[in-house]
């Protein structure tokens, strides 16, 4: 799920269906990833977070899944709803001591 | 809680015009952080603070850009002279944690430069 410029990476699905959504990270070092779902003039609200102990961590309709060995981080909405319509960012914190960093997103659109 | 709260929501200005964003953290939130959202490079950390603070401000485009936190519920960040190129949308999160966990993000201010 990285920029490509002025365009984000869209997924379009179809109410009732599960989504995934993607991010490759930078960071071998980095131990703690998070999900931010951003609705249209709104601020990012936090989702959904991990730390690199595990494998896999489940929410409510949201599950976030980490691959360490490619980098990969994927978030898995379940029975997707019009109402997930928004832009996904992963954050993660590369190193101790250091602020979060924010992928550029990927927009979801839900279409009933 | 009310949340982050910025203000304003919109600004529109000309160039050249001095612009104040403001923002109010969660109260018992040590860190504040200021970020810019274009589309083409995303959120930027622009500068954050620690106990009013500013601990880094390396993201701080210009030195037309300024912010201060002259207390712990109250920041400002400022730009002097502006330009239609820091046209974006700036938002204020704040958290107990520099980047062990999450942030909570206000609605953001919509800046215009024309």
């Amino acid at each position: 799920g990285e920029s490509v410029g002025l365009h984000l990476p869209t997924l379009s699905v179809q109410e009732g269906d599960n989504s995934i959504i993607n991010c490759a990270y930078s960071n071998s070092a980095s131990d703690y990833f998070i999900w931010y779902k951003q609705e249209s003039g709104k601020g990012p609200q936090f989702i959904i977070d991990i730390r690199s102990n595990m494998d896999k961590r489940q929410g409510q309709r949201v599950t976030v899944l980490l691959n360490k060995t490619v980098k990969h981080l994927s978030l898995q909405i379940a029975a997707t709803q019009p109402g997930d319509s928004a832009v996904y960012f992963c954050a993660e914190n590369i190193k101790r001591d250091s602020t979060l960093t924010f992928g550029k997103g990927t927009m979801l659109l839900v279409s009933p | 809680d009310a949340g982050v709260i910025q203000s304003p929501r919109h600004e529109v200005t000309e160039m050249g015009q001095e612009v104040t964003l403001r923002c109010k953290p969660i109260s018992g939130h040590d860190y504040l952080f200021w970020y810019r959202q274009t589309m083409m490079r995303g959120l930027e950390l622009l500068i954050y603070f620690n106990n009013n603070v500013p601990i880094d401000d390396s993201g701080m485009p210009e030195d037309r850009f300024s912010a201060k936190m002259p207390n712990a519920s109250f920041s400002t960040l400022k730009i002097q002279p502006s330009e239609p190129r820091d046209s974006a949308v700036y938002f204020c999160a704040s958290s107990n944690y520099r980047g062990e966990a999450g942030y909570t993000f206000g609605s953001g201010t919509r800046l215009t430069v024309v």
